[in-house]
């Protein structure tokens, strides 16, 4: 166990879906982020959160909508997704250079 | 732009070999590199970071160098065991406009044959 939570473990949505991702950390950190792994591709970051402020979102479409309420939660709002979205999306959280990571959450995209 | 690349994608080896995973970037210019595992459909647990002024780094049977100039790194497993199968990512912390951002690799996955 990293401290780093995340629910639910798995999801399968369609398209016309609204769905939302949970991520809390027991930690203290400040700063939390959201990747994307995606088969046979890198981890991809899409957003950066320091102290409950968006100070990064690497041009990820807005039907991928963040929220970030305090420094131990963060939400990742789907809607209208494409199957192409389909993918592992891991939590992780931060205080200084080293990252911890959340056991992700399996969404497919129906 | 900052690439990381690791080569093989897979390996596979005997119980009680000694193995090397590498890593490879394109720019110098990192603060740090760290070694993660991944097992299936897990989130990521850090194994080994290196800051940019350091040469290597160890932790048991782990160790872990760093030739920033040459823009390598190479994971060094000594006596695996079969609970050491996973994908292995390194990744390189860079600027990023103010901030500082990881970027990964895409691994290589290790099998380990008792």
């Amino acid at each position: 166990e990293t401290g780093v939570t995340q629910t639910p473990r798995h999801l399968v949505m369609g398209m016309t879906n609204k769905k939302s991702l949970k991520c809390e950390q027991h930690l203290g950190h400040n700063a939390m982020y959201w990747y994307k792994q995606s088969a046979k591709k890198p981890l991809e970051l899409m957003f950066v959160y320091n102290f409950k402020e968006q100070t990064e979102n690497n041009s990820v479409p807005s039907r991928f909508s963040p929220e970030c309420p305090n420094s131990s939660h963060l939400f990742l709002h789907l809607h209208t997704l494409q199957p192409e979205d389909s993918a592992l999306y891991l939590c992780a959280s931060s205080h200084g250079y080293e990252q911890y990571f959340g056991p992700g959450t399996r969404l497919t995209v129906t | 732009k900052q690439e990381v690349t690791q080569i093989p994608a897979a390996l596979s080896v005997p119980e009680g070999e000694n193995l090397v995973l590498n890593c490879s970037f394109t720019d110098s210019a990192i603060y740090n590199l760290q070694w993660f595992r991944q097992d299936p459909g897990k989130g990521l647990t850090s194994l080994l970071l290196i800051q940019s002024s350091q040469r290597e780094q160890t932790s048991g049977r782990l160790n872990a160098s760093l030739d920033k100039s040459s823009g390598r790194s190479t994971l060094y497993i000594a006596a695996s065991q079969p609970g050491d199968s996973a994908t292995y990512l390194c990744a390189v912390r860079v600027p990023n406009f103010g901030n500082e951002k990881l970027t990964f690799g895409t691994g290589t996955r290790l099998t380990i044959i008792p």
